[in-house]
């Protein structure tokens, strides 16, 4: 069966912290494919990353970066000096070749001023 | 604009009153999925279509239809809504072979 799990329900940090967002996921497909979302206030998903399961080269965007590693089944988001503007429910999600998107709990991140 | 359309964006009705929240996309992809969202569960899929007459069920279809008889157009259907169907939808779509899904911009339902 596949499964992510975002064990993370809610994170709450200051400012200029950097926090990390965890992401473990299940799946016996040998191609598929992660993805990050972003759900702000307003509702909805904004597409952040897309990973291959064939590369776990790590990828930075801006204060934003994410680590792949296929040998603990993890795609952990990591946002460095963070912003309120951060604040929002961010999905972690797995996809196959059934085309079905998976997704995890999320996890509501709080960036206090 | 390649996009996925929702209508309506908000919908408070009552019990057993039926309803249709329509998905509309432009970019003749082939998939096209319903998903719902709740606090603590993420995002469920409720009904998926491969293409034009061609429908199966997700993960929680109870309360649900949906129809495909155009390749743009994916309608959801509550027959009978219930407090329980209360939740914020989304539609998506895809083009076959690509793994990623373009979601609308989510329909929050109330139902009292």
């Amino acid at each position: 069966a596949q499964k992510v799990t975002q064990a993370q329900t809610e994170i709450s940090v200051v400012e200029k912290e950097d926090v990390t967002l965890d992401c473990v996921y299940e799946t016996r497909d040998t191609t598929y494919y992660l993805f990050w979302y972003k759900q702000p206030p307003s509702g909805e998903l904004v597409f952040l990353i897309r990973r291959n399961s064939f590369d776990e080269q790590n990828e930075i965007s801006g204060r934003y970066s994410w680590n792949f590693q296929k040998s603990t089944s993890s795609f952990n988001f990591t946002i460095t000096a963070s912003q309120v503007v951060d604040s929002a429910v961010y999905f972690c999600a797995l996809s196959s070749n059934t085309g079905k998107l998976i997704f995890g709990q999320g996890t509501t991140l709080q960036v206090k001023p | 604009e390649a996009q996925v359309t929702q209508n309506p964006r908000y919908l408070i009705t009552v019990t057993g009153k039926k309803l249709t929240v329509t998905c509309s996309q432009n970019m003749n992809h082939e998939y096209m999925s319903w998903y719902r969202q709740d606090p603590g569960l993420g995002l469920r899929q409720i009904y998926y279509s491969m293409n034009v007459e061609v429908t199966d069920k997700g993960d929680v279809p109870e309360g649900y239809k949906v129809s495909r008889k155009e390749k743009r157009n994916f309608p959801l259907i509550l027959e009978s809504p219930s407090p329980n169907q209360t939740s914020l939808y989304f539609c998506a779509s895809k083009a076959r072979g690509v793994y990623g899904y373009t979601f609308g911009s989510g329909t929050r339902l109330t139902v009292v």
